[in-house]
């Protein structure tokens, strides 16, 4: 999982709530992505950042929100607006076009 | 947009066997990479071809691309039951534009 951590690894939250997913990376990587990954599907990507206080929408981004006021953190907000918003996310950093991910936050809303 | 697509879905082999995986892609690319992903677990980078590569080789690992038909084969040989895994490949561009993921062929090895 390199050096990108995500936190926490399990979440549970009630419909209608906000919630933040962390992650950090201590590569000194300049661009980070969001994905959410569904059971036996691959990864779709929710918003990313290439450079800090600058992000931009990827192919789901509406219900989620994002940041990036640091260049080590790049959290996730899922808001109430997500209308299925159960899934796996992932955080990445990337260098030289390889991707390095983090270990994953498994969200379930009920 | 998804633009890889791997071949086939799922793939049940039994240890020390050969297993070969399949990427097709639609538009043009700078490089294709295969990544692993270990149940409930992020994915791992493997290898990266680039578009002017045929053939790439890292330990049992060997890809190759063929940028005329826009597809991509990666190939373990002697598989263990450690390789057991979904393995995606992901179509690269240039500079940070994001990496576009198939959905992934799952991979068993049966010891």
């Amino acid at each position: 999982d390199g050096g990108i951590t995500q936190s926490p690894k399990y979440l549970f939250r009630k419909e209608g709530q906000n919630v933040t997913l962390s992650c950090e990376q201590n590569l000194n990587h300049d661009a980070m992505y969001w994905y959410r990954q569904d059971p036996g599907q691959g990864l779709r990507l929710i918003y990313y950042s290439q450079i800090v206080n600058d992000f931009q929408k990827g192919d789901i981004a509406e219900g989620y929100s994002v940041s990036r006021e640091k260049k080590e953190s790049f959290p996730l907000t899922v808001t109430s607006a997500q209308k299925n918003p159960t899934a796996f996310y992932l955080c990445a950093s990337t260098e030289r076009g390889e991707q390095y991910f983090g270990p994953g936050t498994r969200l379930t809303v009920t | 947009s998804q633009q890889g697509e791997e071949d086939p879905q799922a793939l049940s082999i039994q240890e020390g066997e050969n297993a070969t995986m399949n990427c097709s892609y639609k538009t043009s690319i700078n490089n294709l990479q295969w990544y692993r992903q270990n149940s409930g677990r992020g994915l791992v980078h493997l290898i990266l071809i680039r578009s002017n590569e045929r053939e790439k080789h890292s330990g049992r690992l060997r890809v190759t691309l063929d940028t005329s038909k826009k597809s991509s084969s990666l190939l373990i040989t002697a598989s263990r039951a450690a390789d057991t895994a979904s393995y995606f490949c992901a179509t690269g561009y240039s500079g940070n534009t994001p990496l576009v993921f198939g959905k992934g062929t799952r991979l068993s090895v049966i010891a």
